[in-house]
Protein backbone atom coordinates (compact mmCIF):
# COMPACT_ATOMS: atom_id res chain seq x y z
CA UNK A 1 0.00 0.00 0.00
CA UNK A 2 1.03 3.28 -0.78
CA UNK A 3 1.83 5.80 2.02
CA UNK A 4 1.61 10.07 1.42
CA UNK A 5 2.94 12.54 3.32
CA UNK A 6 2.18 16.15 3.19
CA UNK A 7 4.68 17.86 5.74
CA UNK A 8 2.88 21.23 5.59
CA UNK A 9 -0.51 21.65 7.36
CA UNK A 10 -0.74 25.01 6.67
CA UNK A 11 0.81 27.57 4.40
CA UNK A 12 -0.16 31.14 3.96
CA UNK A 13 1.57 33.39 1.58
CA UNK A 14 0.67 37.03 -0.12
CA UNK A 15 -1.30 37.47 -2.79
CA UNK A 16 1.14 37.00 -6.19
CA UNK A 17 3.38 35.81 -4.27
CA UNK A 18 4.58 31.99 -5.15
CA UNK A 19 3.87 29.04 -3.23
CA UNK A 20 4.75 25.64 -2.90
CA UNK A 21 3.53 23.00 -1.34
CA UNK A 22 5.57 19.68 -0.55
CA UNK A 23 4.31 15.88 -1.15
CA UNK A 24 6.74 12.49 -1.20
CA UNK A 25 5.44 9.11 -0.89
CA UNK A 26 6.43 5.73 -0.99
CA UNK A 27 5.64 3.36 -3.83
CA UNK A 28 7.30 0.26 -5.05
CA UNK A 29 5.78 0.20 -8.55
CA UNK A 30 7.71 2.18 -11.40
CA UNK A 31 4.31 3.00 -13.17
CA UNK A 32 1.90 4.98 -12.21
CA UNK A 33 0.40 8.66 -12.29
CA UNK A 34 0.31 11.35 -9.88
CA UNK A 35 -2.49 14.18 -9.29
CA UNK A 36 -3.15 17.41 -7.31
CA UNK A 37 -6.85 17.93 -6.03
CA UNK A 38 -7.53 21.17 -4.91
CA UNK A 39 -10.75 21.72 -1.92
CA UNK A 40 -12.03 25.25 -1.55
CA UNK A 41 -14.46 26.11 1.11
CA UNK A 42 -17.45 25.10 -0.97
CA UNK A 43 -15.64 21.20 -0.37
CA UNK A 44 -15.80 20.53 -3.85
CA UNK A 45 -12.51 18.33 -5.19
CA UNK A 46 -11.03 19.66 -8.13
CA UNK A 47 -8.52 17.92 -10.12
CA UNK A 48 -5.36 20.53 -10.75
CA UNK A 49 -2.74 18.78 -12.03
CA UNK A 50 -1.64 15.60 -13.50
CA UNK A 51 1.68 14.12 -14.14
CA UNK A 52 2.78 10.39 -15.32
CA UNK A 53 5.48 8.96 -13.62
CA UNK A 54 7.04 7.82 -17.04
CA UNK A 55 7.44 11.61 -18.22
CA UNK A 56 10.41 13.21 -17.34
CA UNK A 57 8.90 16.85 -17.99
CA UNK A 58 7.14 18.50 -15.38
CA UNK A 59 3.59 19.12 -16.35
CA UNK A 60 2.31 22.78 -16.35
CA UNK A 61 -1.09 24.13 -16.23
CA UNK A 62 -1.24 27.87 -16.16
CA UNK A 63 -0.21 29.32 -13.04
CA UNK A 64 0.27 25.80 -11.63
CA UNK A 65 3.29 23.81 -12.29
CA UNK A 66 5.36 20.29 -10.63
CA UNK A 67 8.12 19.31 -9.84
CA UNK A 68 8.62 15.99 -9.65
CA UNK A 69 11.08 14.12 -8.79
CA UNK A 70 10.64 10.15 -9.27
CA UNK A 71 13.83 8.52 -7.42
CA UNK A 72 13.33 10.95 -4.37
CA UNK A 73 9.26 10.23 -4.51
CA UNK A 74 8.84 13.68 -4.34
CA UNK A 75 6.00 15.45 -5.97
CA UNK A 76 5.65 19.01 -5.41
CA UNK A 77 3.01 21.83 -6.46
CA UNK A 78 4.26 25.41 -7.34
CA UNK A 79 1.28 28.09 -7.73
CA UNK A 80 2.88 31.40 -9.56
CA UNK A 81 1.46 34.82 -9.20
CA UNK A 82 -1.35 33.52 -6.19
CA UNK A 83 -4.50 34.81 -6.32
CA UNK A 84 -7.41 35.20 -3.66
CA UNK A 85 -9.21 32.10 -5.12
CA UNK A 86 -6.20 30.07 -4.72
CA UNK A 87 -7.63 29.73 -1.09
CA UNK A 88 -8.38 25.90 -0.32
CA UNK A 89 -6.86 22.51 0.71
CA UNK A 90 -4.87 20.86 -1.25
CA UNK A 91 -4.12 17.27 -1.59
CA UNK A 92 -1.30 15.25 -3.27
CA UNK A 93 -2.62 11.88 -4.56
CA UNK A 94 -0.69 9.05 -6.61
CA UNK A 95 -2.01 6.43 -7.87
CA UNK A 96 -1.07 2.98 -7.95
CA UNK A 97 -1.69 0.68 -11.31
CA UNK A 98 -0.02 -2.26 -9.88
CA UNK A 99 -2.39 -5.05 -11.66
CA UNK A 100 -4.02 -3.90 -14.40
CA UNK A 101 -7.49 -2.37 -14.15
CA UNK A 102 -6.80 -2.09 -9.97
CA UNK A 103 -5.98 1.58 -9.92
CA UNK A 104 -6.67 3.46 -6.82
CA UNK A 105 -5.73 6.63 -5.34
CA UNK A 106 -4.41 7.32 -1.70
CA UNK A 107 -4.46 10.76 -0.53
CA UNK A 108 -2.82 12.97 1.63
CA UNK A 109 -3.68 14.78 4.59
CA UNK A 110 -4.07 17.64 3.04
CA UNK A 111 -2.36 21.45 3.40
CA UNK A 112 -4.56 24.57 3.77
CA UNK A 113 -3.49 27.40 2.15
CA UNK A 114 -4.30 30.69 2.51
CA UNK A 115 -3.87 33.56 0.13
CA UNK A 116 -3.89 37.12 2.03
CA UNK A 117 -4.84 40.13 -0.01
CA UNK B 1 -25.60 20.37 -14.92
CA UNK B 2 -23.43 18.37 -12.79
CA UNK B 3 -21.44 15.40 -13.95
CA UNK B 4 -21.61 13.47 -10.80
CA UNK B 5 -24.36 14.29 -8.28
CA UNK B 6 -24.52 13.39 -4.82
CA UNK B 7 -27.87 12.97 -2.51
CA UNK B 8 -28.61 14.20 0.06
CA UNK B 9 -25.87 16.94 -0.18
CA UNK B 10 -26.74 17.08 3.98
CA UNK B 11 -28.01 14.72 6.04
CA UNK B 12 -28.62 14.39 10.47
CA UNK B 13 -29.42 11.01 11.54
CA UNK B 14 -29.73 9.09 14.80
CA UNK B 15 -27.56 6.22 16.24
CA UNK B 16 -28.88 3.25 14.85
CA UNK B 17 -30.90 4.53 12.10
CA UNK B 18 -30.65 3.22 8.29
CA UNK B 19 -29.46 5.59 6.05
CA UNK B 20 -28.16 5.78 2.35
CA UNK B 21 -26.16 8.21 0.44
CA UNK B 22 -26.75 7.83 -3.51
CA UNK B 23 -24.31 9.06 -6.41
CA UNK B 24 -24.92 9.24 -10.18
CA UNK B 25 -22.96 10.25 -12.72
CA UNK B 26 -23.23 11.22 -16.43
CA UNK B 27 -19.60 11.15 -17.56
CA UNK B 28 -20.44 7.46 -18.86
CA UNK B 29 -17.37 6.30 -16.99
CA UNK B 30 -17.22 2.47 -15.89
CA UNK B 31 -15.56 3.08 -12.31
CA UNK B 32 -17.03 4.46 -9.49
CA UNK B 33 -16.03 5.23 -5.76
CA UNK B 34 -16.92 6.36 -2.28
CA UNK B 35 -13.93 7.98 -0.06
CA UNK B 36 -14.81 9.53 3.35
CA UNK B 37 -13.48 12.68 4.57
CA UNK B 38 -12.31 13.50 8.32
CA UNK B 39 -10.03 16.26 9.74
CA UNK B 40 -6.53 15.87 9.61
CA UNK B 41 -6.93 12.32 8.19
CA UNK B 42 -7.70 13.34 4.03
CA UNK B 43 -9.61 11.29 1.77
CA UNK B 44 -9.88 7.27 2.79
CA UNK B 45 -11.42 4.84 0.33
CA UNK B 46 -14.65 2.95 1.58
CA UNK B 47 -15.61 1.17 -1.36
CA UNK B 48 -14.76 1.05 -5.06
CA UNK B 49 -16.46 -0.65 -8.34
CA UNK B 50 -15.13 -0.80 -11.96
CA UNK B 51 -17.93 -1.82 -13.55
CA UNK B 52 -22.05 -3.12 -12.56
CA UNK B 53 -20.60 -6.85 -11.49
CA UNK B 54 -17.80 -5.61 -9.62
CA UNK B 55 -17.12 -4.57 -5.85
CA UNK B 56 -14.74 -4.33 -3.96
CA UNK B 57 -14.13 -3.38 -0.28
CA UNK B 58 -11.54 -0.14 0.36
CA UNK B 59 -9.22 0.67 3.15
CA UNK B 60 -12.40 1.30 5.48
CA UNK B 61 -15.32 -0.63 5.02
CA UNK B 62 -16.61 -1.95 7.81
CA UNK B 63 -20.05 -0.64 8.83
CA UNK B 64 -20.58 0.49 4.92
CA UNK B 65 -21.95 -1.60 1.98
CA UNK B 66 -22.92 -0.37 -1.48
CA UNK B 67 -24.95 -1.30 -4.48
CA UNK B 68 -24.04 -0.61 -7.97
CA UNK B 69 -27.50 -0.59 -9.51
CA UNK B 70 -26.49 0.80 -12.98
CA UNK B 71 -23.23 1.80 -15.05
CA UNK B 72 -24.73 5.34 -13.82
CA UNK B 73 -25.57 4.61 -10.34
CA UNK B 74 -23.76 3.77 -7.17
CA UNK B 75 -25.18 3.67 -3.33
CA UNK B 76 -23.42 4.00 -0.06
CA UNK B 77 -25.29 2.19 3.02
CA UNK B 78 -24.52 2.56 6.85
CA UNK B 79 -26.84 -0.10 8.07
CA UNK B 80 -26.68 1.16 11.47
CA UNK B 81 -25.01 4.29 11.86
CA UNK B 82 -22.93 5.26 14.67
CA UNK B 83 -21.85 8.79 15.53
CA UNK B 84 -17.99 7.89 14.58
CA UNK B 85 -19.42 7.78 10.88
CA UNK B 86 -20.32 11.64 11.08
CA UNK B 87 -18.09 12.97 8.00
CA UNK B 88 -18.14 14.18 5.09
CA UNK B 89 -18.33 11.62 1.77
CA UNK B 90 -17.44 11.84 -1.32
CA UNK B 91 -18.27 9.63 -4.62
CA UNK B 92 -16.10 9.84 -7.50
CA UNK B 93 -16.02 8.84 -11.28
CA UNK B 94 -12.93 7.80 -13.33
CA UNK B 95 -12.36 6.06 -16.95
CA UNK B 96 -10.87 2.78 -17.73
CA UNK B 97 -7.04 4.05 -17.63
CA UNK B 98 -7.36 7.35 -17.26
CA UNK B 99 -6.81 7.25 -12.90
CA UNK B 100 -7.74 10.82 -12.23
CA UNK B 101 -10.99 10.94 -10.90
CA UNK B 102 -13.50 13.55 -10.96
CA UNK B 103 -15.89 14.08 -7.46
CA UNK B 104 -19.58 14.75 -6.54
CA UNK B 105 -20.15 17.51 -4.39
CA UNK B 106 -19.71 15.58 -1.63
CA UNK B 107 -22.65 14.95 1.19
CA UNK B 108 -22.33 15.94 5.17
CA UNK B 109 -23.70 13.63 7.32
CA UNK B 110 -23.97 13.95 10.64
CA UNK B 111 -24.85 11.24 13.12
CA UNK B 112 -26.15 12.01 16.54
Amino acid sequence: AQTVTQSQPEMSVQEAETVTLSCTYDTSENNYYLFWYKQPPSRQMILVIRQEAYKQQNATENRFSVNFQKAAKSFSLKISDSQLGDTAMYFCAPSSISNFGNEKLTFGTGTRLTIIP
Amino acid sequence: DADVTQTPRNRITKTGKRIMLECSQTKGHDRMYWYRQDPGLGLRLIYYSFDVKDINKGEISDGYSVSRQAQAKFSLSLESAIPNQTALYFCATSDTGLHEQYFGPGTRLTVT
